[in-house]
């Protein structure tokens, strides 16, 4: 059974800060890492994904993958109100189709 | 930007009714998938759909779910004989290249199930 595990939150920052996002998977296999975000009511929308070893950043977004502790992590730096939401992490192994967290709250709070 | 349409975007029904949800998927993608997610719980994973068949499906996907390409841009779930655990949300996304890291879903609107 491939699990794909988040800490469900709420994770609750100020505006300004730097917010960070866990997930563990337990295939070590896996292959191809995303984070989705997904407002209340609406459908997950593609964030970033990585698939190597270290960072990948994208404006205000960091992922972190270690495959050797099976971890991946995303970082928010100048969290805004608007990045208030629910992360998804998903996590492909060899298959195609992604495997889900429950996802983490986040709430940016002015 | 090319993107994932979903109808319709809320549907009723009472138990034992059959649904068709409908989705158009992004037009040079070539993988179809259908996901579910119940209230409050995590997206769940129901069938995938390549070159007119069903290439993988979860145990989720029982008899009473179908799904069909029924013209070139179109991509349907059914399902016969509705229950009151499928209330949902139901995404339908669509992919490129899926043997290729990095490929990615793009997940449409959805379509809200409320089953009386």
């Amino acid at each position: 059974q491939k699990e794909v595990e988040q800490n469900s939150g709420p994770l609750s920052v100020p505006e300004g800060a730097i917010a960070s996002l866990n997930c563990t998977y337990s295939d070590r296999g896996s292959q191809s890492f995303f984070w989705y975000r997904q407002y209340s009511g609406k459908s997950p929308e593609l964030i970033m994904f990585i698939y190597s070893n270290g960072d990948k950043e994208d404006g205000r977004f960091t992922a972190q993958l270690n495959k050797a502790s099976q971890y991946v992590s995303l970082l928010i730096r100048d969290s805004q109100p608007s990045d208030s939401a629910t992360y998804l992490c998903a996590v492909n192994s060899g298959s195609y189709i992604p495997t889900f967290g429950r996802g983490t709250s986040l709430i940016v709070h002015p | 930007e090319p993107e994932v349409t979903q109808t319709p975007s809320h549907q009723v029904t009472q138990m034992g009714q059959e649904v068709i949800l409908r989705c158009v998927p992004i037009s040079n993608h070539l993988y179809f998938y259908w996901y579910r997610q119940i209230l409050g719980q995590k997206v769940e994973f129901l069938v995938s759909f390549y070159n007119n068949e069903i290439s993988e499906k979860s145990e989720i996907f029982d008899d009473q779910f179908s799904v069909e390409r029924p013209d070139g841009s179109n991509f349907t779930l059914k399902i016969r004989s509705t229950k009151l655990e499928d209330s949902a949300m139901y995404f339908c996304a669509s992919s490129q290249s899926p043997g290729h890291r990095g490929d990615t879903q793009y997940f449409g609107p959805g379509t809200r199930l409320t089953v009386l």
